[in-house]
C-alpha cells in the first residue's frame, strides 16, 4: 500500500501559467515533506519542503501547500518556464530521521512554450 | 566538490551474476541511502547506514547486501542478479542533522 501517492502521472502546462503539482498521503505522522525534481539521466534534486507545523512555504517561484487535516500537499510553480520540465517527486518523512523518507511516483511535468 | 558519485552508469548482467554499485561523496555526510526506481513505482528505500559500521534495511533489502567501512564509501551488492532487479540505483546522502538528501546520478541496471 503507497503512503504517499501522486495521482497524476502528467501535466502540461503553458509557459507563464501556474502549475500545480499534487500529493496524498495517508500515513498521519509524517511530519516533513519534500519536492524532488528530477530530469532525465540524472537524480532528483531538492526542490522545496515543508514541515508539518506550518502550512505554507514559499521559495521563489515554488510554493508548498501542506493540508494536515486532508493529507494532502501541492506545489506551486508561478510562472512555469519551459526550463521546469521534469519529473516531481513528493516525499515523505519524520524529522529528525532524513535517511528515511517515502517517495510519489512521480508527476511528469511538460511546460510548453 | 563532486558531491554523491555513483559507477557505472550502465551495466547489463545475466541472471545469476553478481557485482557491487559503487557509491562515494566527498561531503562527509553520516546518513546514505540506496533506492529503486522502477515505472509507477517512484524510489524505493533499499539500504541506509547511519554511519560507518551500521547499516539497516529499508522497504525493499531482498536480494541486496551493504556495508559501510568508511564514511565516503557506500557500495551495494548484488549477489546472485535476478531480472525483477532491473532497475534504475540511485544512492543518497544526508548530513547529520540535515533533511535534505542528495543523490547521486544513478546506475541503470538491466538483468538479462
Amino acid at each position: 500500500d503507497q503512503q504517499v501517492k501522486q495521482n497524476s502521472p502528467s501535466l502540461s502546462v503553458q509557459e507563464g501559467r501556474i502549475s500545480i503539482l499534487n500529493c496524498d498521503y495517508t500515513n498521519s505522522m509524517f511530519d516533513y515533506f519534500l519536492w524532488y525534481k528530477k530530469y532525465p539521466a540524472e537524480g532528483p534534486t531538492f526542490l522545496i519542503s515543508i514541515s508539518s507545523i506550518k502550512d505554507k512555504n514559499e521559495d521563489g517561484r515554488f510554493t508548498v501547500f501542506l493540508n494536515k487535516s486532508a493529507k494532502h500537499l501541492s506545489l506551486h510553480i508561478v510562472p512555469s518556464q519551459p526550463g521546469d520540465s521534469a519529473v516531481y517527486f513528493c516525499a515523505a518523512g519524520f524529522s529528525g530521521s532524513a535517511r528515511q523518507l517515502t517517495f510519489g511516483s512521480g508527476t511528469q511535468l511538460t511546460v510548453l512554450p | 566538490n563532486a558531491g554523491v558519485t555513483q559507477t557505472p552508469k550502465f551495466q547489463v548482467l545475466k541472471t545469476g551474476q553478481s557485482m557491487t554499485l559503487q557509491c562515494a561523496q566527498d561531503m562527509n555526510h553520516e546518513y546514505m541511502s540506496w533506492y529503486r526506481q522502477d515505472p509507477g513505482m517512484g524510489l524505493r528505500l533499499i539500504h541506509y547506514s547511519v554511519g560507518a559500521g551500521i547499516t539497516d534495511q529499508g522497504e525493499v533489502p531482498n536480494g541486496y547486501n551493504v556495508s559501510r567501512s568508511t564514511t565516503e564509501d557506500f557500495p551495494l551488492r548484488l549477489l546472485s542478479a535476478a531480472p525483477s532487479q532491473t532497475s534504475v540505483y540511485f544512492c543518497a546522502s544526508t548530513a547529520s542533522g540535515g533533511e535534505t538528501q542528495y543523490f547521486g546520478p544513478g546506475t541503470r541496471l538491466l538483468v538479462l
